[in-house]
């Protein structure tokens, strides 16, 4: 599975966009990247994936680079219960032979959304 | 509320002593994986469970075990328990076997050792 870098901490004001960045470098061809957040302790939370393409959801966007080396995730109007610990992963897709759809967590970056 | 439920939510307990986690994966779906979020080592895979049959396993202690019962929920079995076993225990679950379901989390139990 391919490893992600993130920047362990950051800091957002309340209202603004929060741009949370990502390195997978060594992302292979049917790997996709999936990021979860986790808030204090609860169980991690699902936001968002995507191959290749830009997607969009109710929570976030995904941006992903065209290299695939790196994607960002966006936050539009980050909340103060925003605020948590974002994991960006690296996994294979619906049509991989993988087998299992364990995942790996770095260390993730801790967003503080400030008032 | 994702849809999966883990019993009990806090679980206090002496070294040596044995316990058991329960875990409901979400309505229809077939995979429950076990992850361990302690301090030092942040959230860790444990083992997948497909339908019943033993999938995948990651750093999983021998003290440690699982199972997936007919009705599709599991049990992790924690043995011979140790003050470093003090830790979160996750259930996720997915729908299918494939590497791109997406994993949905319960709550957690928090495991005390003393």
């Amino acid at each position: 599975d391919a490893k992600t870098t993130q920047p362990p901490s950051m800091d957002c004001a309340e209202g603004r966009a929060a741009n949370l960045p990502c390195n997978h470098s060594t992302i292979s061809g049917n790997e996709y990247v999936y990021w979860y957040r986790q808030i204090h302790s609860q169980g991690p939370q699902y936001i968002i994936h995507g191959l290749k393409n830009n997607e969009t959801n109710e929570m976030a966007s995904l941006i992903i680079t065209e290299d695939r080396k790196s994607s960002t995730l966006i936050l539009p109007h980050a909340t103060l219960r925003d605020t948590a610990v974002y994991y960006c992963i690296v996994r294979p897709g619906p049509y991989s032979s993988s087998n299992t759809g364990k995942l790996i967590f770095g260390q993730g970056t801790t967003l503080q959304v400030k008032p | 509320d994702s849809g999966v439920t883990q019993t009990p939510k806090h679980l206090i307990t002496a070294t040596g002593q044995r316990v058991t986690l329960r875990c409901s994966p979400r309505s229809g779906d077939l995979s429950v994986y076990w992850y361990q979020q302690s301090l030092d080592q942040g959230l860790q895979f444990l083992i997948q469970y497909y339908n019943g049959e033993e999938r995948a396993k990651g750093n999983i202690l021998e003290r440690f075990s699982a199972q997936q019962f007919p009705d599709l929920h599991s049990e992790l079995n924690l043995s011979s328990l140790e003050l470093g076993d003090s830790a979160l225990y996750f259930c996720a679950s997915s729908a299918g076997l494939a590497g791109g379901d997406t994993q949905y989390f319960g709550p957690g139990t928090r495991l005390t050792v003393l």
